[in-house]
């Protein structure tokens, strides 16, 4: 039960995108299409923004997308707000367990 | 108005124990898998255990496994996770959430802080 890799931060201007990866193998990321993506502000629970790899919850805007290809995940951000500013984690269905990733903390410059 | 809302959390000695509750209103709980999510001080989250809608299907990670036992009464609309043999690295915001086996999804209740200390 290894956790999945994202990078600790990523940063872009507004208006900008930002791509965040997440990375796990065969077992968990490259075996399902079961990747959820959860938005996370300071001292508050998260929110899903992303499920089942590219799908979005009613009342998340379009500038979200998801995607995978192979055992690697991505959230794209596009046009970034000075919202989005915010903690990232991306999570994976594995069969008799669930993983997350250890989070990506996007600062909007 | 879906809501979840957990309780129990508190200070405890290393090896001690707690039961943490998770109340769920506003739907009808006895038919959704729920799940319980940790997050540690300053890290990310962590997948804790899940519970199938009528109990008979639980699975756990393996940092709590031997040592957290989750359960639910659908009569009462509360899920539980009874937390043993606790250890500091287990200090965490513990959040209850109601999903899918694939993981939680869109109902998160606001957090129950466990601190685990001499």
């Amino acid at each position: 039960q290894s956790a999945l890799t994202q990078p600790p931060s990523a940063s872009g201007s507004p208006g900008q995108s930002v791509t965040i990866s997440c990375t796990g193998t065969s077992s968990d990321i490259g075996g399902y299409d079961f990747v959820s993506w959860y938005q996370q502000y300071p001292g508050k629970a998260p929110k899903l923004i992303i499920y089942e790899v590219n799908k979005r919850p009613s009342g998340v805007p379009d500038r979200f997308s998801g995607s995978k290809s192979g055992n690697t995940a991505s959230l794209t951000v596009s046009g970034l707000q000075a919202e989005d500013e915010a903690d990232y984690h991306c999570c994976s269905y594995a069969g008799n367990y669930v993983v997350f990733g250890g989070g990506t903390k996007v600062t909007v410059l | 108005e879906v809501q979840l809302i957990e309780s129990g959390g508190g200070l405890v000695q290393p090896g001690g124990s707690l039961r943490l509750s998770c109340a769920a209103s506003g739907f009808t709980f006895s038919i959704y898998w729920m799940h319980w999510v940790r997050q540690a001080p300053g890290k990310g989250l962590e997948w804790v255990s899940r519970i199938n809608s009528d109990g008979t299907n639980i699975n756990y990670a393996d940092s709590v496994k031997g040592r957290f036992t989750v359960s639910r009464d659908n009569a009462r609309n509360t899920l539980y996770l009874q937390l043993n043999s606790l250890r500091v690295e287990d200090t965490a915001v513990y959040y209850c959430a109601r999903g899918t086996p694939a993981g939680a999804r869109r109902y998160w209740g606001q957090g129950t802080l466990v601190t685990v200390s001499p």
